[in-house]
């Protein structure tokens, strides 16, 4: 079946720890890749998309994506985590021409001050 | 520019009514598309509208439906509410109907409690 499995349901990590979150997809053709981040009481917002090109993709906040097309993967990094980053982190994929966002079932990231 | 807008943000309503929930889109966006997000099911993806014509359907029974009027503002209704329809909706917003450069922008959510 079609799905995106993001592999931690939740991660503790403490401040300056490095963060890598991972993301799989099991849609075939071409698709288009998105990481979303809930802070607590806030609503969705897009760290970063990866549409075409470079397979590394920078976004805000200091995060990272890569792009394996061998792996069907997209896992989300940052070198360097903060107390501010503890969120809800979403894996996301479209199809190409197509607005039907399929997402992960998320990962609850906690950063210990 | 204004994010994406939805009314109203909390509603409480019993089995068996009906509800309507607002989304105002970023102002020249033409997609609005609906999710419903819920602690067991996450965020699951009921349908796209584009020019005022739904484009794609999520896997949603018939009593979850919607409409985008001209100036690109859309509503979702529920009838016959059943308790497990409590979750959050989403609405989000993007500039065309999917391509390999367009992005999604949601609102704030309207949180729906059926008792």
């Amino acid at each position: 079946a079609q799905s995106v499995s993001q592999h931690n349901h939740h991660v503790i990590l403490s401040e300056a720890a490095s963060l890598e979150l991972g993301c799989n997809y099991s849609y075939g053709g071409t698709v288009n890749l998105f990481w979303y981040v809930q802070y607590p009481g806030q609503h969705l917002q897009l760290l970063l998309k990866y549409f075409s090109g470079d397979p590394l993709v920078k976004g805000i906040k200091g995060f990272e994506a890569e792009f394996i097309k061998s792996k069907f993967s997209f896992n989300l990094r940052k070198p360097s985590v903060q107390w501010s980053d503890t969120a809800e982190y979403f894996c996301a994929v479209t199809l190409y021409n197509n607005n039907d966002m399929r997402f992960g079932a998320g990962t609850r990231l906690t950063v210990k001050p | 520019k204004a994010g994406v807008t939805q009314t109203p943000r909390y509603l409480i309503k019993t089995r068996g009514q009906q509800v309507t929930l607002s989304c105002s889109p970023i102002s020249g966006h033409r997609s609005v598309s609906w999710y419903q997000q819920t602690p067991g099911q996450g965020l699951q993806f009921l349908f796209e509208y584009f020019s005022e014509t739904q484009r794609n359907k999520g896997n949603f029974p018939g009593r979850f439906s919607g409409r985008q009027f001209s100036n690109s503002r859309s509503e979702m209704n529920v009838s016959t509410l059943e308790l497990g329809d409590s979750a959050l909706y989403l609405c989000a917003s993007s500039s065309t109907a999917g391509g390999s450069t367009d992005t999604q922008y949601f609102g704030p959510g309207t949180r729906l409690t059926v008792l």
